[in-house]
């Protein structure tokens, strides 16, 4: 079975803090592919990044970044300085190697105050 | 292109009565899949599709049929609604295979209120 726990429900930050969102997962496959979605307030969900398991390298995408650790089997998302515009709930997901068929974790709710 | 959409946006119902979620995607994707959203618990699996014809279960999918005559089309039945099922109800659709680009689209999501 494949389990994703995402330990912090709610993170409070004040803007231009830096805020690291863990997220630990749990799968018996070899193969598979690890993803970060935000959902603002306005409920759509949207993609941030998908990694594959044999791509260990970090990612950057402008304040975002990305650490994908196999060895404790996390995959945490760094954002830095922190704009208000980022307050939202992020969920990390698990997908298998033949499908796309996601399994969440409980998602953490980001509040960044100005 | 419209990518994922669904309908109604929002929807009461009262126990008992039954009713069909719409999804529709215009990507030509290969896969299709349904979630809900509890508070709390993030998104859980309902039912899935790997193309038109073939549909499968996933996590919760008690109380929900699917079906998938077409490739574009991906409906959710509810087939005698309990308050249980109150949640947010979110299609996806993504392409076959293990490409680094098959991410999953998102519908806007269809917030079901069961009395």
């Amino acid at each position: 079975a494949q389990k994703v726990t995402q330990a912090q429900t709610e993170i409070s930050v004040v803007e231009k803090e830096d805020v690291t969102l863990d997220c630990v997962y749990e799968t018996r496959d070899t193969t598979y592919y690890l993803f970060w979605y935000k959902q603002p307030p306005s409920g759509e969900l949207v993609f941030l990044i998908r990694r594959n398991s044999f791509d260990e390298q970090n990612e950057i995408s402008g304040r975002y970044s990305w650490n994908f650790q196999k060895s404790t089997s996390s995959f945490n998302f760094t954002i830095t300085a922190s704009q208000v515009v980022d307050s939202a709930v992020y969920f990390c997901a698990l997908g298998p190697n033949a499908g796309n068929m996601l399994t969440f974790g409980g998602g953490t709710r980001l509040m960044v105050k100005p | 292109n419209a990518g994922v959409t669904q309908t109604p946006k929002f929807q009461v119902l009262k126990t008992g009565q039954s009713m069909t979620l719409q999804c529709a995607q215009d990507m030509n994707h290969e896969y299709m899949s349904w979630y809900r959203q509890d508070p709390g618990m993030g998104l859980r699996l309902i039912h899935y599709s790997v193309g038109a014809g073939i549909t499968d279960q996933g996590e919760v999918p008690n109380g929900y049929n699917v079906s998938r005559s077409t490739t574009e089309d991906f409906p959710l039945r509810l087939l005698s609604a309990a308050p249980s099922q109150t949640s947010v109800y979110f299609c996806a659709s993504s392409r076959n295979g293990d490409s680094s680009y098959n991410e999953q689209f998102f519908g806007p999501g269809t917030r079901l209120t069961v009395l």
